[in-house]
């Protein structure tokens, strides 16, 4: 099947910083993204849609001055954290192909 | 009302049992429906897609939809420890690419 490549799959930064994760379609093109957040025990909840080549639709609910994304390529899609605080702590994984897509990773980020 | 609904559980069941996980979901404009499985800190992997009524057999796993109940199950045959994860249902809509997910059951296989 299709493979989806996030990286990093953890990491830990200090309040204030930023921090981007990177999400790779490794064997076939994605003109769509979608980006997900996971707390613990809940279901995926989804954070933004990312085009390539034209801005990024949120869901509501969603800063997208907080959770900046590109789309820059039909393989990579972006998603950073900007000035990242203990809440934003939590599980993101991004997604892509249509109806049967396919995960990444995931990336728990944990902001200390 | 959520527009996908399915028990959270925990459910938990011996090794060697059929297992059996179920959605239910309100929109009929839902046409495709898919089972994730997702370990603790993974992604969701695919596990069966259907896009018809009617059961869809993969090795253990049976996905059944019936579209006039709107009602997608998952059977799990002669359950392994290994199957020990949560399971997502999801659906999409034609022509559209966003998916609306299940909370997930979280199934624990018992040796």
């Amino acid at each position: 099947g299709a493979v989806v490549s996030q990286h990093p799959s953890w990491v830990i930064c200090k309040s204030g910083t930023s921090v981007k994760i990177e999400c790779r379609s490794l064997d076939f093109q994605a003109t769509t993204m979608f980006w997900y957040r996971q707390f613990p025990k809940q279901s995926l909840m989804l954070m933004a849609t990312s085009n390539e080549g034209s801005k990024a639709t949120y869901e509501q609910g969603v800063e997208k001055d907080k959770f900046l994304i590109n789309h820059a390529s039909l393989t990579l899609s972006t998603l950073t954290v900007t000035s990242a605080h203990p809440e934003d702590s939590s599980f993101y994984i991004c997604s892509a192909g249509a109806s049967e897509a396919f995960f990444g990773q995931g990336t728990r980020l944990t902001v200390v | 009302q959520k527009e996908v609904e399915q028990d959270p559980g925990p459910l938990s069941v011996p090794e060697g049992a059929i297992v059996s996980l179920n959605c239910t979901y309100s929109n009929s404009a839902f046409q495709y429906f898919m089972w994730y499985r997702q370990y603790s800190r993974k992604g969701p992997e695919l596990l069966m897609y259907t896009y018809s009524s009617g059961n869809k057999e993969d090795g253990r796993f049976t996905a059944q939809v019936d579209k006039s109940s709107k009602y997608i199950s998952l059977f799990i045959r002669d359950s392994q420890p290994s199957d020990s994860a949560t399971y997502l249902c999801a659906m999409i809509t034609a022509g559209n690419e966003k998916l609306t997910f299940g909370t997930g059951t979280r199934l624990t296989i018992i040796p």
